[in-house]
């Protein structure tokens, strides 16, 4: 079976500080992909990235980058010097590959204080 | 259109009574999934379709739950003789095409059964 586990339900930090959210996943699939979205305040899902199976190299963008690990079976995110507009709870999906369904963790909930 | 459109953004109807909830996905998405997200936790999937077609709807709770999307675009999810668990966001997400993952989510709808 499929199955996202986000370990860390809520995490405080100052501003500037780095910070990582841990997502580790279950599957049987050798395709598959991972992605993480971030859900503001407002209450949308925003689409952040999305990362083949196949592909391990970690992805860097600003002040995001995600670590895959398929030893680890995780793909963790990690916000470098945070900001109070990170504020949000951040869900880490896993995607069935014959549906295109997904398949998300409990979120973690990250505030930024000033 | 630009984005997943949702209608309506907030729904309270009293329990017993059966409501409808719309999906306009973006033009030309040949893929629309909706998925319904408690309070505190992430988006379950309920069900999907290609096309026209109903390809999944092994996420569907109960008999309850239908979902159409008979010409191929718009969707609508309908949930009979409502209870006051179903209260929830329901979301709504559409992509090009099936195995192209990394779609995009619908603002939702808040349903509220008192």
């Amino acid at each position: 079976a499929q199955k996202v586990t986000q370990a860390q339900t809520e995490i405080s930090v100052v501003e500037k500080e780095d910070v990582t959210l841990d997502c580790v996943y279950e599957t049987r699939d050798t395709t598959y992909y991972l992605f993480w979205y971030k859900q503001p305040p407002s209450g949308e899902l925003v689409f952040l990235i999305r990362r083949n199976s196949f592909d391990e190299q970690n992805e860097i963008s600003g002040r995001y980058s995600w670590n895959f690990q398929k030893s680890t079976s995780s793909f963790n995110f990690t916000i470098t010097a945070s900001q109070v507009v990170d504020s949000a709870v951040y869900f880490c999906a896993l995607s069935d590959p014959n549906t295109d369904k997904l398949i998300f963790g409990t979120g973690t909930r990250l505030q930024v204080f000033p | 259109g630009a984005g997943v459109s949702q209608s309506p953004r907030y729904k309270v109807t009293k329990r017993g009574q059966d409501v409808a909830l719309r999906c306009d996905p973006i033009s030309g998405h040949v893929s629309l999934y909706w998925y319904r997200q408690a309070l505190g936790q992430g988006p379950e999937f309920l069900t999907y379709f290609n096309y026209e077609a109903q390809q999944d709807k092994s996420g569907l709770p109960n008999d309850r739950f239908s979902a159409e999307r008979p010409e191929g675009s718009i969707s609508t999810l309908t949930i009979q003789r409502t209870e006051q668990r179903d209260s929830a966001m329901y979301r709504c997400a559409s992509s090009s095409r099936q195995g192209r993952a990394g779609y995009t989510f619908g603002s939702g709808t808040r349903l509220t059964v008192v």
